[in-house]
């Protein structure tokens, strides 16, 4: 199974802040990456497929990049509505995986 | 708009057969562009993906579930549901039905573009 981890497990950040989560892949998954926001109590949503494609409704100050073994997701300027856990899953291969999550939290 | 909505018990008795039903509404599960599947998350293992089926009935499972795991499809009642036998306490998890969408449509590879709200399944005697 290819392992996903994602880095940080948690990250505190102010209204307003740009921040970054990185995914990293056991090995190589293409652009086949996906990024889910998860709120508590909630099912996960999907932000991004592709690495960097925006799903539809998903506001513009979301964004992904990176190919191969490396992907960033990047809120540009967070809003209160931000706050909760990002998952990355590869779907390259089969078994598809997630990483372990990073909660991101009010500073 | 579409939705999945998961249903069955919320207790299952160690070494029983978990069983939970998957009820899609606003599009037709024999939609030919997408795939129907299972993923659980639990608070030691995270978010685990337990397989997906096709409106024809073609499944893929995941290796560390598939002796235990079945995924089957009711076009007529626009239904998909999981069984997973053998149950123990490592199975304890809140259980989410997802649509699959390939994007692009010519890829092998599918995004889980719309989720049900989840049920929670605890395995104890």
């Amino acid at each position: 199974d290819i392992q996903m981890t994602q880095s940080p497990s948690s990250v505190s950040a102010s209204v307003g802040d740009r921040v970054t989560i990185t995914c990293r892949a056991s090995q190589g998954v293409n652009s086949w990456l996906a990024w889910y926001q998860q709120k508590p109590g909630k099912a996960p949503e999907l932000l991004i497929y592709a690495a960097s494609s925006l799903q539809s409704g998903v506001p513009s100050r979301f964004s992904g990049s990176g190919s191969g073994t490396d992907f960033t997701l990047t809120i540009s300027s967070l809003q209160p509505e931000d706050f909760a856990t990002y998952f990355c899953q590869q779907v390259n291969s089969f078994p598809y995986t997630f990483g372990q999550g990073t909660k991101l939290e009010i500073k | 708009q579409l939705q999945l909505q998961e249903s069955g018990p919320g207790l299952v008795k160690p070494s029983e057969t978990l069983s939970l039903s998957c009820t899609v509404s606003g599009d037709s599960i024999s939609t030919s562009t997408y795939y129907w599947g299972w993923i659980r998350q639990s608070p030691g293992k995270g978010l685990e993906w337990i397989g997906r089926i096709y409106y024809s009935g073609s499944t893929y499972y995941n290796p560390s579930l598939k002796s235990r795991v079945t995924i089957s499809v009711d076009t007529s009642k626009n239904q998909f549901s999981l069984k997973l036998s053998s149950v123990t306490a490592a199975d304890t998890a809140v259980y989410y039905c997802a649509r699959h969408a390939n994007i692009p449509s010519w890829s092998g590879s599918q995004y889980m573009d719309v989720w049900g709200k989840g049920t929670t399944v605890t395995v104890s005697s």
